[in-house]
């Protein structure tokens, strides 16, 4: 199985500046569609996981444009450019080129 | 809107069965992959099993094969999951979701708790 880490797996900041989470792959995730199927989920508390980012940089309909997705190959990151109190939450890459699909530990945002 | 209801959770004692349901609506169920996926308490998400939209084809992670069956029934929009010899490491909760790789909608979810 692809195996999915994640850096830092807890990130404080401070309301307004910017935030970046890491996500590595253990394989490249290059499908042979052409596509790479590298998603993020954002999970609030008490909340199910919600997509913000897919096929890499592509964000979702309703999601804010601080959020950004980029990457290639087995590296990929998600950028905050603008930390809001609503942010806070735990923060999932998940591969889905592979069978079968993996996440990441998981990314724990919160207010310093 | 996409909107996916699980059902079916509870309590239930190691080596025992739960039977999950999952309502689909607001897309059309019968032309996408359908997965289940869950979440242990306090822990990360683990993805579980996926059907085929006319269900020829059935994948499960290794930790459930033979135990669990997906299932689904297109006329009536529903996604199911069959447990069985439910074990304390089962004890997740388990959210519906549209398609597999590119998943982009999940249920809150229903409580599955293996405990004697």
């Amino acid at each position: 199985d692809v195996v999915m880490t994640q850096s830092p797996l807890s990130l404080p900041v401070t309301l307004g500046q910017p935030a970046s989470i890491s996500c590595r792959s253990s394989q490249r995730l290059v499908h042979s569609d052409g596509n790479t199927y590298l998603n993020w989920f954002q999970q609030r508390p008490g909340q199910s996981p919600r997509r913000l980012i897919y096929k890499v940089s592509n964000r979702d309909s309703g999601v804010p444009d601080r959020f950004s997705g980029s990457g290639s190959g087995t590296d990929f990151t998600l950028k905050i450019s603008r930390v809001e109190a609503e942010d806070v939450g735990v923060y999932y890459c998940m591969q889905g080129t592979h069978w079968p699909p993996t996440f990441g530990p998981g990314t724990k945002v919160d207010i310093k | 809107e996409v909107q996916l209801v699980e059902s079916g959770g509870g309590l239930v004692q190691p080596g025992g069965s739960l039977r999950l349901s999952c309502a689909a609506s607001g897309f059309t169920f019968s032309a996408y992959w359908m997965t289940w996926v869950r979440q242990a308490p306090g822990k990360g998400l683990e993805w579980v099993a996926s059907i085929k939209p006319d269900g020829s084809a059935k994948y499960y992670v290794d930790s459930v094969k033979g135990r669990f069956t997906i299932s689904r029934d297109n006329t009536h929009n529903s996604l199911y999951l069959q447990m069985n010899t439910l074990r304390a490491e089962d004890t997740a909760v388990y959210h519906c979701a549209r398609a597999v790789g590119d998943t982009d909608s999940w249920g809150q979810g229903t409580l599955v708790t293996v405990s004697s």
